[in-house]
């Protein structure tokens, strides 16, 4: 079945440093790839997206590409801010795998910390 | 995005008994979900929820320990029966619709059984 592989946490970076969390998949058909963002004590929240290879989503200075040749899709963002300190999960859904509705399936969740 | 409510945002309970947490949507969608993320872990899907049908379980997921409803488009109830300490968890759940398979996650229900 599908699966999502994200690197482990947790990931401690100063406010300003470059950040790349990585996220690769397994999928029987042609997936749409998702990034959501848990803040502390709250749900989860929809970061960005990207239904197709080659794709960039992006949002609130976040950038991923769906990069179908190595099955990645890896989350970047250029200056951190102590704000963006939550847990990221990357997640796919495909509908050919689950009885053709939009199932998603996560990964493990990198838990970010940016210091001042 | 539609705008997502659950009830209620925490609560706790004792082994044995029952919750049941609902889900309100501020617009009509398609697809209504239900996930379990316990304690420091992923979200794991536990249901779609069928508007006018029996609900679709996952695999691990039974109807009598996980009941839902969903008697319209905006709204949808999952209970957690004969709850066990091994129940504590958040229970989300999550929505969509139309031409998008995006997915839209209501703020949680924080379970703890004692």
């Amino acid at each position: 079945g599908d699966s999502v592989t994200q690197m482990e946490g947790p990931v401690t970076l100063s406010e300003e440093a470059f950040l790349t969390i990585n996220c690769t998949y397994t999928a029987t058909g042609y997936p749409s790839l998702f990034w959501y963002v848990q803040y502390p004590g709250e749900g989860l929240q929809l970061l960005l997206k990207a239904t197709k290879a080659d794709d960039k989503g992006s949002n609130k200075g976040f950038e991923a590409t769906y990069r179908k040749e190595t099955t990645s899709f890896h989350l970047e963002k250029g200056s951190v801010q102590v704000s963006d300190s939550a847990v990221y999960f990357c997640a796919l859904s495909d509908a050919a795998d689950g009885g053709g509705y939009n199932k998603l399936i996560f990964g493990a969740g990198t838990r970010l910390a940016v210091h001042p | 995005s539609a705008v997502i409510s659950q009830k209620p945002s925490r609560d706790i309970c004792q082994r044995g008994t029952s919750l049941t947490i609902q889900c309100q949507v501020d617009s009509q969608v398609t697809m209504m979900f239900w996930y379990r993320q316990q304690p420091g872990q992923s979200l794991t899907l536990i249901a779609t929820a069928n508007q006018g049908s029996e609900a679709t379980y996952e695999s691990g997921f039974v109807i009598d320990k996980f009941p839902i409803s969903r008697p319209n488009l905006t709204f949808s109830t999952l209970t957690v029966s004969n709850m066990s300490p091994e129940d504590s968890s958040i229970y989300l759940c999550s929505v969509s619709g139309g031409a998008s398979n995006t997915q839209y996650f209501g703020p949680g229900t924080r379970l703890t059984v004692l």
